[in-house]
């Protein structure tokens, strides 16, 4: 099974700063990388999908880069209702749709 | 929308039924996905099942406990949950879709506990 590994485990970053996350495969997804965005008490958000691809209504602060082993989402410049926990799935080797443990950005 | 119900307190060895009502026309076009939270932690997928309900699939950790099913002609998901373990405490999600999953309900939480 594909093991999905996030990175920070928490992000501290100051309103209108650019943050960075990152998302590693254990072995190669190609693109099939969706990132999603959970606030607390929320339901998850489909942000990404095929590694780049903005889902329907996402901010163009939010952009997703990489492809094989190795994936980054960024926010360019946060915005108070982005400081959430973030998750990135793989769907290469599915099933499982395997998550990776998330990365939770904090107000700095 | 997606509105999920049927969660409570369940004993070891007990069971459960979990539903999932989509609104729209559209349901029927959708393949499903489940995937849960155990409460402080991350997400894990639990199980898919196809538009037209002839194909499903299963987390090992639920595989032989577990059955995906929909009616489409009620626009309903369901997931049935036979001998429930303590580990399976979590809030259970729905979406739309596989392997993506598109769009999200608020979730129904899943207790098992003696």
């Amino acid at each position: 099974e594909i093991v999905m590994t996030q990175s920070p485990a928490t992000l501290s970053v100051s309103p209108g700063e650019r943050a960075t996350l990152f998302c590693r495969a254990s072995q190669s997804v190609s693109s099939d990388l969706a990132w999603y965005q959970q606030k607390p008490g929320q339901a998850p958000r489909l942000l990404i999908y095929g590694a780049s691809t903005r889902a329907t209504g996402i901010p163009a602060r939010f952009s997703g880069s990489g492809s094989g082993t190795e994936f980054t989402l960024t926010i360019s410049s946060l915005q108070s209702e982005d400081f959430s926990v973030y998750y990135c799935q793989q769907y290469n080797h599915w099933p499982p749709g395997t998550f990776g443990g998330g990365t939770k950005v904090e107000i700095k | 929308k997606l509105v999920e119900s049927g969660g409570g307190l369940a004993q070891p060895g007990g069971s459960l039924r979990l539903s999932c009502a989509a609104s729209g026309p559209t349901f029927r076009n959708h393949a499903m996905t489940w995937v849960r939270q155990p409460p402080g932690k991350g997400l894990e997928w639990v199980s898919a099942i196809s538009n037209g309900g002839g194909s499903t699939y299963y987390a090992d950790s639920v595989k032989g406990r577990f059955t995906i099913s929909r009616d489409d002609s009620k626009n309903t998901l369901y997931l049935q949950m036979n001998s429930l373990r303590v580990e399976d405490t979590a809030v259970y999600y729905c979406a739309t879709d596989s392997p993506i999953c598109t769009l999200w309900g608020q979730g129904t939480l899943v207790t098992v506990s003696s």
